[in-house]
């Protein structure tokens, strides 16, 4: 059964700290990895990876794909208390060719920064 | 463009009856995608749709049924509400090439269900 695995499930930390969200995955016919950014209602999408190695940044957030290791990272740098939020990894599977919108979570990690 | 809207945004039903529930797609995407969001389960995938047609379902009972519009908006319905059933409904939509091209799923707000 597919299955993504997100930790810490939960971290506090303090304005300017760097975290690091893991993600490990078992997937069949792997597709796509995403992070997502949950505040209080719709996730909202950072990133998606599919090749190993090849970093995503975007601002103080980035993240890589390790394909060989099945596992993800997401940094965020010089963190702001407006980074807090659930942090959700998903991966998507490939059905013979095409991809049929199935997304599966992981458990999500709960940010908190303090000022 | 505006973004993946859903109605209504809260619910309060009571066991036993039914409800539905609505979602309507960025412009020009054609695949509409349902998840349940519990504390206890996290975000799992329903189904999804695509031109009218349902081309993948989660493990979810046969209670929770959707249909799409040939406009792409889609509608969840989910008859005999037990308490379980409250959570956060999330609908995601994406453009879908096919062909092997990889597309961001993009969500609504969510409609939240409390079952009483």
């Amino acid at each position: 059964e597919d299955k993504v695995v997100q930790s810490p499930l939960s971290l506090v930390v303090h304005e300017g700290d760097t975290v690091t969200l893991n993600c490990s995955y078992e997937v069949t016919n792997f597709r796509s990895l995403l992070w997502y950014k949950q505040e209080k209602k719709a996730p909202t999408f950072l990133f998606m990876l599919t090749s190993s190695g090849i970093e995503k940044k975007s601002g103080r957030l980035s993240s890589i794909l390790d394909k060989k290791e099945l596992f993800s990272i997401l940094n965020i740098t010089a963190t702001q208390t407006g980074d807090s939020a659930v942090y959700l990894c998903a991966v998507e599977w490939n059905a013979g060719g095409t991809s049929y919108g199935k997304l599966t979570f992981g458990q999500g990690t709960i940010l908190t920064v303090h000022p | 463009k505006a973004g993946v809207t859903q109605t209504p945004r809260y619910l309060i039903k009571t066991r036993g009856q039914q409800v539905t529930l609505s979602c309507s797609p960025i412009s020009g995407h054609r695949s509409v995608s349902w998840y349940q969001q519990t504390p206890g389960q996290g975000l799992q995938f329903l189904f999804e749709y695509f031109s009218e047609t349902q081309r993948n379902k989660g493990n979810f009972p046969g209670r929770f049924s959707g249909r799409q519009f040939s406009n792409s908006r889609s509608e969840m319905n989910v008859s005999t509400l037990e308490l379980g059933d409250s959570a956060l409904y999330l609908c995601a939509s994406r453009w879908y090439r096919g062909g092997g091209a990889q597309e961001t799923q993009y969500f609504g707000p969510g409609t939240r269900l409390l079952v009483l």
